[in-house]
């Protein structure tokens, strides 16, 4: 069956770095666009990013501000979320989905909470 | 940006009930809108897709209607292990977007 992964979440400063990963296995990975989705109790869900299945296209939400980047190698089934200038309102849940433009999320990982906070 | 406004907040109601959930969008984006249940401490799971498919899986008292700017969710028959949030979302156009939830408790 389908898993996602997360990995590497923790606290970090304002202002720090934090790379996501998120390990795929169950499905023919590089025929899907894959996303990243965060949850926090003030604002819900709110999808982040998205990517082609080979990479090529990226989305992002205009609310991120180019701080983040997402990224893949098919190679190694997984999916990437650079997270620099971290705010505290960075603060969240952050979910690893199949699924994005046109296909629902029919697959989440577990999360991997990001704190920011001095 | 579509916005999606889900009511009501919380809905109160007792096991073998009927719950009606909506979903209303800030303008039309075609039939790509799914429901998903979230319960504590888990990420949430996909229900209906397109409006009204039903997800692998997922028993039939959950069905989902609707389109162009008014989506329903509706459970026939409340089981003890529904209650929980529910939230619609649509990913006909980006950004993709999320309602803010509905409540689900046992009354």
């Amino acid at each position: 069956q389908v898993q996602l992964v997360e990995s590497g979440g923790g606290l970090v400063k304002p202002g720090g770095s934090l790379r996501l990963s998120c390990a795929a296995s169950g499905f023919a990975f590089s025929d899907h666009y894959m996303s990243w989705i965060r949850q926090t109790p003030g604002k819900g869900l709110e999808w982040i990013s998205y990517i082609s299945n080979s990479g090529t296209y990226t989305k992002y939400a205009a609310s991120l501000k180019g701080r983040f980047t997402i990224s893949r190698d098919n190679s190694k089934n997984s999916l990437y979320l650079q997270m620099d200038s971290l705010r505290p309102e960075d603060t969240a849940v952050y979910y690893c989905a199949k699924g994005s433009i046109a296909a629902p999320i029919d697959s989440w990982g577990q999360g991997t909470l990001v704190t920011v906070s001095s | 940006e579509i916005f999606l406004t889900q009511s009501p907040g919380t809905l109160s109601l007792s096991p073998g009930e009927r719950a009606t959930l909506s979903c209303r969008a800030s303008q039309s984006f075609g039939n790509y809108l799914a429901w998903y249940q979230q319960k504590p401490g888990q990420a949430p799971r996909l229900l209906i897709y397109d409006a009204s498919g039903r997800a692998t899986g997922i028993p039939d008292r959950f069905s989902g209607s609707g389109s162009e700017t008014h989506f329903t969710l509706t459970i026939s028959r409340l089981e003890p292990e529904d209650f929980a949030v529910y939230y619609c979302q649509q990913y006909g156009t980006s950004p993709l977007t999320f309602g803010q939830g509905t409540r689900l408790e046992i009354k």
